[in-house]
């Protein structure tokens, strides 16, 4: 069972924003960065957002990141065929002082 | 550009010891600015942090595997590498190295990672 909870699934039609919700407590997400990747079986996860709503050079900005409280959400708008993939939240903990990281959330593009 | 791939065996006998590498390309193990991790997944389940260190300062392990993890690295080859022992089947899943910023405090940047390895452990 992963420390940051995120729904198994989520879907969307092209063009459409789709919101992917990750949940924590105030030792990991109310009180670190959060950051998001991008993960295809089998290749190499790809980081999407740190330091809650930053980006890496060459991410589109159709992907954002926002946080409040202990819960993070990343927002995908105009949504592509190629955004079907999982993704995943990571953060610190306190408690264990190290990285955490959510389940997952499988995005289908309808 | 900075790659990481991982190598070693894909199967590993029951209270033996796993051994995965981790070789770089487009960046060295001694530079600094980085820290260089070892994360897995087990089958269908998200991603668990195993160790991280840096190459001149102190290593950092998930206290749950401590007493099991061993992780080195090798200047010559640009490799570092993880030992896992005694292992069970609940050690089967996809091992990643992974690239995360020295300054990166209080965050999980993981900003370079590889495609991955499957262990399975069986007998």
């Amino acid at each position: 069972q992963s420390v940051l909870t995120q729904a198994p699934s989520a879907s969307g039609t092209p063009g459409q924003r789709v919101t992917i919700s990750c949940s924590g407590s105030r030792s990991n997400i109310g009180s670190n960065y959060v950051s998001w990747f991008q993960h295809l079986p089998g290749t190499a996860p790809k980081l999407l957002i740190y330091r809650n709503y930053q980006r890496p050079s060459g991410v589109p900005d159709r992907f954002s990141g926002s946080k409040s409280g202990t819960s993070a959400s990343l927002a995908i708008s105009g949504l592509q065929s190629e955004d079907e993939a999982d993704y995943y939240c990571a953060t610190w903990d306190d408690s264990l002082n190290g990285p955490v990281f959510g389940g997952g959330t499988k995005l289908t593009v309808l | 550009q900075v790659q990481l791939q991982e190598s070693g065996p894909g199967l590993v006998k029951p209270s033996q010891s796993l051994s995965l590498t981790c070789t770089i390309s487009g960046s060295s193990v001694t530079t600094g600015g980085y820290y260089w991790s070892w994360i897995r997944q087990h089958p269908g389940k998200g991603l668990e942090w195993i160790v991280y260190f840096y190459y001149s300062g102190s290593t950092y392990y998930n206290p749950s595997l401590k007493s099991r993890v061993t992780i080195s690295a090798d200047t010559s080859k640009n490799q570092f590498s993880l030992k896992l022992s005694s292992v069970t089947a609940a050690d089967t899943a996809v091992y990643y190295c992974a690239r995360r910023p020295y300054g990166d405090k209080g965050g999980a940047t993981f900003d370079i990672w590889g495609q991955g390895t499957l262990v399975i452990v069986s007998s």
